[in-house]
């Protein structure tokens, strides 16, 4: 247990569908982050929260939209998927100290496997 | 773009120690290095960091070069549960202050009984 939880932990849905992952972080950091990870691919950062404020959007297409209401947690909503988007999303929290150095380790939580039919 | 080079495999005997090196020949002064790995279908765990000293923990040895342009991450007694993907990352710095990771495509190690 790495203190991130991730639900659910296998979601199917089709492409009409809305759904939404959730992600809570018990470590009492301040950064948060969701990754993709599709088959046979390194994870790609998708999003970047610092202090409940989105500091990092990279290039994600809007029908993932992130909602960060407080720094312990972390929601990816979804709304007309395709099923390129079919992979596993990862949910990690850091405590950011900022330019001035301190480390940072990212905890990832399990995963939730996404199958978009 | 990654910035660290990895080997895509290896194998290594239960109970042998297990080395896996890593390549970062672009990395800068102020940039750590770390380790993480993943475990099938999981995701992926912290494993060690380190900037110049050579670090221990519970679960491994970095060994980083005088020049840090590569490092050694070593498993002392490498058991079936090792195998996995691992990942060597430099860690930048982003105009936010928040740290970004990239991860490569890392070393898939199998430990073979």
């Amino acid at each position: 247990e790495t203190g991130v939880t991730q639900t659910p932990r296998h979601l199917v849905m089709g492409m009409t569908n809305k759904k939404s992952l959730k992600c809570e972080q018990h470590l009492g950091h301040n950064a948060m982050y969701w990754y993709k990870q599709s088959a046979k691919k390194p994870l790609e950062l998708m999003f970047v929260y610092n202090f409940k404020e989105q500091t990092e959007n990279n290039s994600v297409p809007s029908r993932f939209s992130p909602e960060c209401p407080n720094s312990s947690h972390l929601f990816l909503h979804l709304h007309t998927l395709q099923p390129e988007d079919s992979a596993l999303y990862l949910c990690a929290s850091s405590q950011d100290r900022g330019r001035g150095g301190g480390r940072d380790t990212q905890y990832f939580g399990p995963g939730t496997r996404l199958t978009v039919l | 773009d990654a910035k660290t080079t990895q080997p895509p495999s290896m194998d290594c005997a239960e109970g042998r120690a297990a080395n896996l090196p890593c390549n970062h020949s672009t990395i800068s002064g102020n940039e750590y290095v770390y380790w993480y790995r993943q475990i099938h279908s999981q995701g992926p765990q912290y494993i060690i960091h380190g900037l110049k000293n050579n670090e221990t923990n519970e679960m491994a040895s970095l060994i980083i070069t005088e020049d840090r342009k590569s490092s050694t991450l070593i498993l002392p007694h490498a058991t079936l549960r090792d195998t996995a993907v691992y990942y060597c990352i430099v860690r930048p710095a982003t105009t936010s202050g928040t740290y970004k990771y990239i991860f490569g495509t890392g070393t898939r190690l199998k430990v073979l009984a």
